[in-house]
């Protein structure tokens, strides 16, 4: 069975930066074809794509994000690291990590159950 | 202003069924990319619905179809029930930018 829990802080100030930890089990991100990738959905909004790390350490991120956005793995420990430089207002949001096969054309399947995190001075 | 462009709600009534588009462009879905489609229940993470533009996930009931065409894709529910009532949201791939994965905007599901 797999499993995916977010961590990380609930509140940060503006410019300041987010890190994000994806702990999991029940899978291995050194397995060919496998990925871990970050989602996140503002408040009401609709669900936005980060980035995305695979097993051969291969990145991909949100072009609108790029500039501000980091992920790496940690296979040893099963986590997947998402960092955010300087948050602002508009990046409160629920961040969810997520389990993909398939490369590039894949989907996401399990989801963890989400972290919120609040921008506000 | 997503990529994938949803009807932001649909509704019904109990056993009827309804119908979710979910509308890309030649870089996306009118690329042969697949789409997928989640349920979000309220308050709970998104969870897989369907994979591959119509394949059912182990667990997912049959009154939930999807498919494909051109550059657009559906979502079809049959034999409305309560507990459908819920956030649905189309992902597919975007050969544009370097290449991404891309949400629709999501569509309220209402059952009246």
């Amino acid at each position: 069975q797999i499993t995916l829990k977010e961590s990380g802080p609930t509140l940060v100030k503006p410019t300041q930066t987010l890190t994000l930890t994806c702990t999991f089990s029940g899978f291995s991100l050194s397995t060919s074809g496998v990925g871990v990738g970050w989602i996140r959905q503002p408040p009401g909004k609709a669900l936005e794509w980060l980035a995305l790390i695979y097993w051969n350490d291969d990145k991909r991120y949100s072009p609108s994000l790029k500039s501000r956005l980091t992920i790496t793995k940690d296979t040893s420990k099963n986590q997947v690291v998402l960092t955010m430089t300087n948050m602002d207002p508009v990046d409160t949001a629920t961040y969810y990590c997520a389990h993909s096969d398939y490369g590039d054309y894949g989907w996401f399947d399990p989801w963890g159950q989400g972290t919120l995190v609040t921008v506000s001075s | 202003q997503s990529v994938l462009t949803q009807p932001p709600s649909v509704s019904g009534a109990p056993g009827q069924r309804v119908t979710i588009s979910c509308t890309g462009s030649s870089s996306n879905i009118g690329a042969g990319y697949d789409v997928h489609w989640y349920q979000q229940l309220p308050g709970t993470a998104p969870k897989l619905l369907i994979y591959g533009n119509s394949n059912r996930p182990s667990g997912v009931p049959d009154r939930f179809s999807g498919s494909k065409s051109g550059t657009s894709a559906s979502l079809a529910i049959t034999g409305l029930q309560a507990e459908d009532e819920a956030d649905y949201y189309c992902q597919s791939y975007d050969s544009s930018l370097s290449g991404r994965r891309v949400f629709g905007g999501g569509t309220k599901l209402t059952v009246l």
